[in-house]
């Protein structure tokens, strides 16, 4: 059974940082293209970053471009998203999704706030 | 950027209506389009990809059509556990993918 779990959300104040993981099983990880999504409260869906699988080919949304970095670790079947410079708008439920989109984690909190 | 306008942005239907929801690309898209339903606190379920293929284990009520720049995602007849936000998506070519605003489904 495919599994995606995040973690590593919480609060922190604005400018500070935050490292979310997401430990995938279930299949091949080294084998997938890897995506971050996330969703302020009561807002819509906002795709974040992308990675390949062997992490050749990285892609961001203008909106965290130069404050976050997406990385994988394939011996540890690991997505990690690093967040620095946070601001409140950065609030939300984070989400990582494998590619062809078919499986989603569960998603984790992240809440920018003094 | 490909934008994508999705419509309506909320419905109130009777059980066993008809439901439909446009979503309309920026620019040609080909078929490379999902369709998401998502329930209050959970992740996004996909439903339909490239945009008419039902993803595996999704009931047969739900289906979508089009290509290119409109796409329609289609409920036959609307069951309770239908209510939900349908988010439609689309992956052309490289990132960003983008999502449509979504459309809240209701029960009238």
């Amino acid at each position: 059974e495919v599994q995606l779990v995040e973690s590593g959300g919480g609060l922190v104040k604005p400018g500070g940082s935050l490292r979310l993981s997401c430990a995938a099983s279930g299949f091949t990880f080294s084998s997938y293209s890897m995506n971050w999504v996330r969703q302020a409260p009561g807002k819509g869906l906002e795709w974040v970053s992308s990675i390949s699988s062997s992490s050749s080919y990285i892609y961001y949304a203008d909106s965290v471009k130069g404050r976050f970095t997406i990385s994988r670790d394939n011996a540890k079947n690991s997505l990690y998203l690093q967040m620095n410079s946070l601001r409140a708008e950065d609030t939300a439920v984070y989400y990582c999704a494998r590619s062809r989109w078919g499986f989603w984690g569960q998603g984790t909190l992240v809440t920018v706030s003094s | 950027d490909i934008q994508m306008t999705q419509s309506p942005s909320s419905l109130s239907a009777s059980v066993g209506d008809r439901v439909t929801i446009t979503c309309q690309a920026s620019q040609d898209i080909s078929n490379y389009l999902n369709w998401y339903q998502q329930k209050p606190g959970k992740a996004p379920k996909l439903l339909i990809y490239d945009a008419s293929n039902l993803e595996t284990g999704v009931p047969s009520r739900f289906s979508g059509s089009g290509s290119g720049t409109d796409f329609t995602f289609t409920i036959s007849s609307l069951q309770p556990e239908d209510i939900a936000t349908y988010y439609c998506q689309q992956y052309d070519n490289l990132p960003p993918w983008t999502f449509g605003q979504g459309t809240k489904v209701e029960i009238k």
